[in-house]
């Protein structure tokens, strides 16, 4: 089993409407969790950053983390074309001498005009 | 306030030699990390720097690896170069500290092709 786990994609969805992007990961010590976003041939960039079990809202993002199930979601509201991208999910593990940010091979997203 | 600044941007090396990749974090920051990308892998992480301390590392073999200095820039080596170790190469740097759960943020790579 994959440490932490997204679907390849491609997701596709028509302008305007909500994308669901989800992950699953594995390690229950798991504490912090980010989503990034990567357009093609650049390198990843901080969309938001969760903490706490619940939703945490930034302008037409909310990610959103249920620890109890392992699973972190990005919603991405009036999807725009300019959203397409691969989106990684990353999740920092604390423990022992490790303290590694591990990341999702990433979902990619394709908004359509 | 600058961004993570890695140089050079591309790389182009044969089979046998070695090469040395270069990241400046954002200032403030101490903790620099490293990553392979590739198509097929995703981000896989090589190593964690903080304070001139390797902190964390990879499952990559020992032709990897890497340095910092009391500036806080560090430095990635890869010896006897081989095709498989074409790919992007991304630094990221963080505020760091034990514990720490600040964000990465990563500079633009290092997109290295060996031939």
């Amino acid at each position: 089993q994959k440490e932490v786990e997204q679907n390849s994609g491609p997701l596709s969805v028509p302008e305007g409407a909500i994308a669901s992007l989800n992950c699953t990961y594995s390690d229950r010590v798991s504490q912090s969790f980010f989503w990034y976003r990567q357009y093609s041939g650049k390198s990843p960039e901080l969309i938001m950053s969760i903490y706490s079990n619940g939703d945490k809202e930034d302008g037409r993002f909310t990610a959103q983390l249920n620890k109890a199930s392992q699973y972190v979601s990005l919603l991405i509201r009036d999807s725009q074309p300019s959203d397409s991208a691969t989106y990684l999910c990353a999740v920092r593990n604390y423990g022992g001498a490790t303290n590694k940010l591990i990341f999702g091979t990433g979902t990619l997203l394709a908004v359509q005009p | 306030k600058a961004g993570v600044t890695q140089t050079p941007r591309y790389l182009i090396k044969t089979r046998g030699q070695q090469v040395t990749l270069s990241c400046s974090p954002i200032s403030g920051h101490r903790s620099v990390s490293w990553y392979q990308q590739t198509p097929g892998q995703g981000l896989q992480f090589l190593f964690e720097y903080f304070s001139e301390t390797q902190r964390n590392k990879g499952n990559f073999p020992g032709r990897f690896s890497g340095r910092q200095f009391s500036n806080s820039r560090s430095e990635m080596n890869v010896s006897t170069l081989e095709l498989g170790d074409s790919a992007l190469y991304l630094c990221a740097s963080s505020l760091g500290g034990v514990g720490s759960n600040q964000p990465q943020h990563f500079g633009d790579g290092t997109r290295l092709s060996i031939l």
